[in-house]
């Protein structure tokens, strides 16, 4: 099957820089996106990586993918009660990479 | 304002009983998606179409029937073959692939009694 996996749960400090990791099986994937999902709402697009790049950076956000070991994580810079939220990493494939396959999500708990 | 609309927000159902979620689009959008989302489980695709009158399983499609006969418009049935549907019901569309963001309604927390 396609299964994105991810830890269920992360704790951190306020100032602290978060990792989320995310582990997905389709090697032929070509997108790789982050989503962040606030209590009770929708998900909404945090930053995406094409699967030929290493790393992308956008502004406190980093994304690292290791494509040999289908691993990629969303590194968090000095962490805000603000981010506490679930984090989904998601990936496009199928034909015409139409099909958009979440992970299970990791809430991230930002403790003062 | 552009978005996608799911409604009703809440969603109360007698077992046995069929209902049908509905999800509206104004964005222009080709593809269409519905997600199960269940504590510890993630999102879980249970139907996605790419264009109207097209639509394909997803990982959880069974117990869920789905149409697509206009390009706004996407509802999702779940039938009494559901063996468990509690659930919070996520509609999402996009653009098409590749570097296109995803966007979401509000959800539909459904509860069958």
């Amino acid at each position: 099957g396609e299964d994105v996996e991810q830890s269920l749960f992360l704790s951190v400090r306020e100032g602290d820089s978060s990792v989320i990791n995310c582990t997905y099986t389709d090697s032929s994937s070509t997108y790789l996106y982050w989503y962040k999902q606030e209590p009770g709402a929708g998900l909404q697009l945090l930053t995406y990586i094409f699967s030929n790049m290493d790393m992308k950076q956008d502004q406190r956000l980093t994304v690292l993918l290791n494509k040999k070991d289908k691993h990629l994580s969303l590194r968090i810079a000095d962490t805000q009660t603000g981010d506490s939220a679930i984090y989904f990493c998601a990936e496009s494939m199928g034909k015409g990479g139409n099909k958009l396959t979440f992970g299970t999500g990791t809430q991230l708990k930002v403790e003062l | 304002d552009g978005g996608i609309t799911q409604s009703p927000k809440y969603l109360f159902r007698k077992e046995g009983q069929n209902v049908t979620l509905s999800c509206e689009q104004n964005l222009n959008h080709d593809a269409m998606y519905w997600y199960r989302q269940d504590p510890g489980q993630g999102l879980r695709l249970i139907y996605y179409s790419q264009i109207v009158n097209d639509f394909q399983k997803g990982d959880i499609a069974e117990g869920y029937s789905v149409s697509r006969e206009k390009k706004e418009s996407f509802p999702l049935t779940v039938t009494s073959a559901q063996k468990n549907p509690t659930a919070f019901y996520l509609c999402a569309s996009r653009k098409g692939q590749g570097t296109s963001e995803a966007f979401f309604g509000q959800g539909t927390r459904l509860t069958v009694v």
